[in-house]
């Protein structure tokens, strides 16, 4: 099992449309968890970082659950903007960063 | 503030021959990264700093590929010699360290070898 795997892309959904991105992860003692956006032939950058309680920015929601090891990222409303690769990074230990492989999102009007 | 600077942004090699990659990641990180990405993957680690102690090196192909941050602040790593399955991304990103903090990428250089 790899370390962390995602969902296979791409989700084509019309602008408006609500989409979720799975996560999970094989390393039980992880410690933190981020969502990052990477757009085409650009470099990763972080969205948002993931809480046990579950966190929400704007319409972006992300949550965590550590007993089944699992992440998710919600995005509300979605726009053409949206558009990206939308990679999972799981911190194992400390300071260790491992990536998904992504999961493209192609919004259109 | 500066983000994360690498050079060159692109380089094309012909096979065998060598080529470096150079960082400076951002003040006060003390954790600096670099990471390969293959088309559609998301970026694997070569190598992971502590300051200027080379941490994580166990996916760094040691054959051809070396890396070196002397001073605890910027970065160079290099292939010698390179070959055609080395093109790639290669991201460098830095982070304050610790368990619960991001890491900043910088732009990447994009490697061609023919």
């Amino acid at each position: 099992r790899k370390e962390v795997e995602q969902d296979p892309g791409p989700f084509n959904v019309p602008e408006g449309a609500t989409v979720a991105f799975n996560c999970t992860y094989s390393n039980s003692a992880s410690q933190s968890f981020f969502w990052y956006r990477q757009d085409c032939r650009k470099e990763p950058k972080l969205l948002m970082s993931v809480y046990s309680s579950g966190n929400e920015d704007g319409r972006f929601t992300a949550q965590l659950n550590r007993a089944s090891q699992y992440i998710s990222l919600l995005i509300r409303d979605s726009k053409l903007s949206d558009s990206a690769t939308y990679l999972c990074v799981v911190n194992s230990g400390y300071s260790t960063l491992t990536f998904g492989k992504g999961t493209m999102l192609l919004v259109s009007p | 503030e500066a983000g994360v600077v690498q050079s060159p942004r692109y380089k094309i090699i012909e096979k065998k021959q060598p080529v470096a990659f150079w960082c400076n990641p951002i003040s006060g990180h003390n954790t600096l990264y670099w990471y390969l990405q293959n088309l559609g993957q998301g970026p694997e680690l070569l190598i992971r700093y502590e300051n200027e102690e080379a941490v994580d090196d166990s996916q760094l192909p040691k054959d051809r590929f070396s890396a070196e941050r002397l001073k605890g602040v910027d970065s160079t790593l290099k292939i010698q010699p390179a070959e055609l399955g080395d093109s790639a991304v290669y991201l460098c990103a830095s982070s304050l360290g610790g368990s619960n903090t991001e890491a900043f990428f910088g732009q990447g250089t994009r490697l061609t070898v023919v």
